[in-house]
């Protein structure tokens, strides 16, 4: 089992919905949880990170996290063509302070 | 400002050759980290340091040498290295490296390297 999963993609979505992406880790005692956006040739971009469980809200982002169920979530309202890009999301292991990546899903927003 | 500056952003070099990437933040962060991205993976920790102290080596081959001269900057020497190598290399730092507010990791735009 890896670490931490992600639905690899792509997944497209049209302009203006909800775009949902998922994460599931398996070290239960992971404290600290991100997630990454990074255009292709471009380096990760730190977009939203949640440290209690439930929901966390920025602008279009929503971050949730659920520990029971070793599992996080992204969603992006109003998607726009920009938001195309292949997400990350990262867990820092408990007590080494590593963070270790999911696979990454692509997102494709279609105008 | 969370802006980590990396140089160069582009590297081509030979197997004999001994090449440096540089990284450099002057956020107050801690914490600084190497990592390395093979194109469609995700990025893969290679060393992590902690208040100029190497704490992390992810058993990473001697061809690669990271070096943390003061807080604000972190080194990564190469000498002799293979095809395979190429990648691009991302540093990355953050206030603090242990669990909980803090460890939030910024990267920089990081550095294309080719192994000619």
């Amino acid at each position: 089992q890896k670490e931490v999963e992600q639905n690899s993609g792509p997944l497209s979505v049209p302009e203006g919905a909800i775009a949902s992406l998922n994460c599931t880790y398996s070290d239960r005692g992971s404290q600290s949880f991100f997630w990454y956006r990074q255009y292709s040739g471009k380096s990760p971009e730190l977009i939203m990170f949640i440290y209690s469980n439930g929901d966390k809200e920025d602008g279009r982002f929503t971050a949730q996290l659920n520990k029971a169920s070793q599992y996080v979530s992204l969603l992006i309202r109003d998607s726009q063509p920009s938001d195309s890009a292949t997400y990350l999301c990262a867990v820092s292991t408990s007590n080494t302070g590593k963070l270790i990546f999911g696979q990454g899903t692509t997102l494709q927003v279609k105008p | 400002d969370t802006e980590v500056t990396q140089t160069p952003k582009h590297l081509v070099m030979g197997m004999t050759n001994k090449k440096s990437l540089k990284c450099e933040q002057h956020m107050g962060h801690r914490a600084m980290y190497w990592y390395k991205q093979k194109a469609k993976k995700p990025p893969e920790l290679m060393f992590v340091y902690s208040y100029e102290k190497l704490s992390i080596n992810e058993s990473v081959p001697s061809r690669f040498s990271p070096e943390c001269p003061n807080s604000s900057l972190l080194n990564l020497h190469l000498h002799a290295l293979q095809p395979e190598d190429s990648a691009l290399y991302l540093c990355a730092s953050s206030q603090d490296q242990y669990e909980g507010a803090g460890t939030e990791a910024f990267f920089g735009q990081g550095t294309r390297l080719t192994v000619v």
